[in-house]
């Protein structure tokens, strides 16, 4: 069974920083894997996804990588708002089975 | 825009009532997925649906039924609701075909007391 986690649970950084978010899973046998971002009481909103075939995708100030054969992506934000303060989870889909890590708490002070 | 709709974002039930959960999709997806949220517990999965009338157990299925007479359109059931269910739930879809993103609906918070 595919176990995702995500490292750290928590993240406050000042506004202006550019930073990490770390995802890794236990089976490298991925069709993609997903970025999500979560506001508190809300849905999730997808931010990238990156197929299995590939090493990297950008949007804007986010930039997510993906090494499958270590079992790791990272989520790396630049010059982080404090519109950037959410929750952030990583998902892994195998087809019909996607798994989520924890999620990593981020805040962004002004 | 692509759109996963989920009929109510709070709910108050007491225990022992039936409860339905509704969530819809405009994108003509094949999957669909019922998924509950709790602090510390992460993403857990309950039922998903590949196809109409078609249904596969998650991770949590006890306590839960599903029901996909539509395509758009899947229900998540508590057949007697229990204060062990009060939870975040979270409705997503995705193709079925392909390296595809899943989308997700705003989420119900719901109470059993």
């Amino acid at each position: 069974k595919q176990e995702v986690t995500q490292i750290p649970a928590a993240l406050s950084v000042p506004e202006g920083e550019n930073l990490v978010l770390n995802c890794s899973f236990t089976d490298s046998a991925i069709y993609n894997l997903q970025w999500f971002r979560q506001d508190p009481g809300k849905g999730l909103t997808s931010l990238l996804l990156i197929q299995s075939s590939q090493r990297e995708q950008t949007s804007g100030r986010l930039n997510a990588s993906l090494d499958k054969s270590s079992g790791r992506s990272t989520l790396y934000i630049a010059a982080s708002q404090p519109g950037d303060s959410a929750t952030y989870l990583c998902a892994v889909n195998n087809n019909n089975d996607m798994r989520f890590g924890a999620g990593t708490r981020l805040t962004v002070k002004p | 825009d692509v759109k996963v709709t989920q009929s109510s974002r709070y709910l108050v039930k007491r225990t022992g009532e039936k409860v339905f959960l509704e969530c819809v999709q405009d994108m003509d997806h094949e999957n669909m997925f019922w998924y509950r949220q709790d602090p510390g517990l992460g993403l857990r999965l309950i039922y998903f649906s590949y196809d109409v009338k078609m249904k596969e157990k998650g991770d949590i299925p006890e306590g839960y039924s599903v029901s996909r007479e539509k395509k758009e359109r899947f229900s998540l059931i508590l057949e007697s609701a229990s204060t062990n269910q009060t939870s975040m739930y979270l409705c997503a879809s995705k193709r079925n075909v392909g390296n595809t993103e899943a989308f997700f609906g705003q989420g119900t918070r719901l109470t059993v007391v």
